[in-house]
């Protein structure tokens, strides 16, 4: 059964923790991107990859990593930097970058 | 910075009547355009892609494209209160290292 998976669907951060968001396909895409996405608003693009080991920054990156070490997988990490991390995190996958996306069902990360 | 807008609504329609939904894009070398379904709380979907100027039908969906104006709408005929989500637009812009470029999202509501 193909598609793209994220976990968990819930996460809750403390103050000053960093959290790691999943995201895995076995579409076979060589593309992967992360958005966030705040209630009433469109998408905003945090980071993407076009292929393995490779990675840019998308809008809004500040306070966020990821790493592309499988073409599967593409992890975003929500670190300590970004004050404002309560969103739905939305990963989405292409063949390739030309290509339309697919999105995974997402992570709603909340602050405590 | 290429952009895609959307009126953001929300639109509302009785059930049964014909709903329109519209996006304007501006880079002119665009090929190819989608549009996404996001119902609240979800994930977009992909639901239509058009690459050529007219019409392209898929059940009650229509999805217009003019390249000339730069716009491209969606019809939804006979709408249901399961068509009440947002619907994003997106445009490909052309170029190797392009990526989708997404819409802010109109709301639609369908009032049984």
């Amino acid at each position: 059964d193909g598609g793209i998976t994220q976990s968990p669907k819930y996460l809750f951060r403390k103050e000053g923790q960093n959290v790691t968001l999943s995201c895995e396909q076995n579409l076979n895409h060589d593309a992967m991107y992360w958005y966030r996405q705040d209630p009433g608003q469109g998408l905003r693009l945090i980071y993407y990859s076009q292929i393995v080991n490779d990675f840019q920054k998308g809008d809004i990156a500040e306070g966020y990593s990821v790493s592309r070490e499988k073409k599967e997988s593409f992890p975003l990490t929500v670190t300590s930097a970004q004050k404002n991390p309560t969103a739905f995190y939305l990963c989405a996958s292409s063949i390739t970058i030309q290509e339309t996306q697919y999105f995974g069902p997402g992570t709603r990360l909340l602050v405590l | 910075q290429k952009e895609v807008e959307q009126n953001s609504g929300p639109l509302s329609v009785p059930e049964g009547a014909i709903a329109s939904l519209n996006c304007t894009y501006s880079d002119r070398s665009s090929q190819s355009f989608f549009w996404y379904r996001q119902y609240s709380g979800k994930s977009p979907e992909l639901i239509m892609s058009i690459y050529s100027n007219g019409d392209k039908e898929d059940g009650r969906f229509t999805a217009q494209l003019n390249k000339a104006s730069q716009y491209v709408s969606l019809l939804i005929r006979d709408s249901q209160p399961s068509d009440s989500a947002t619907y994003l637009c997106a445009v490909l812009p052309q170029g190797g290292s392009e990526k989708l470029v997404f819409g802010k999202g109109t709301k639609l509501t369908v009032n049984p």
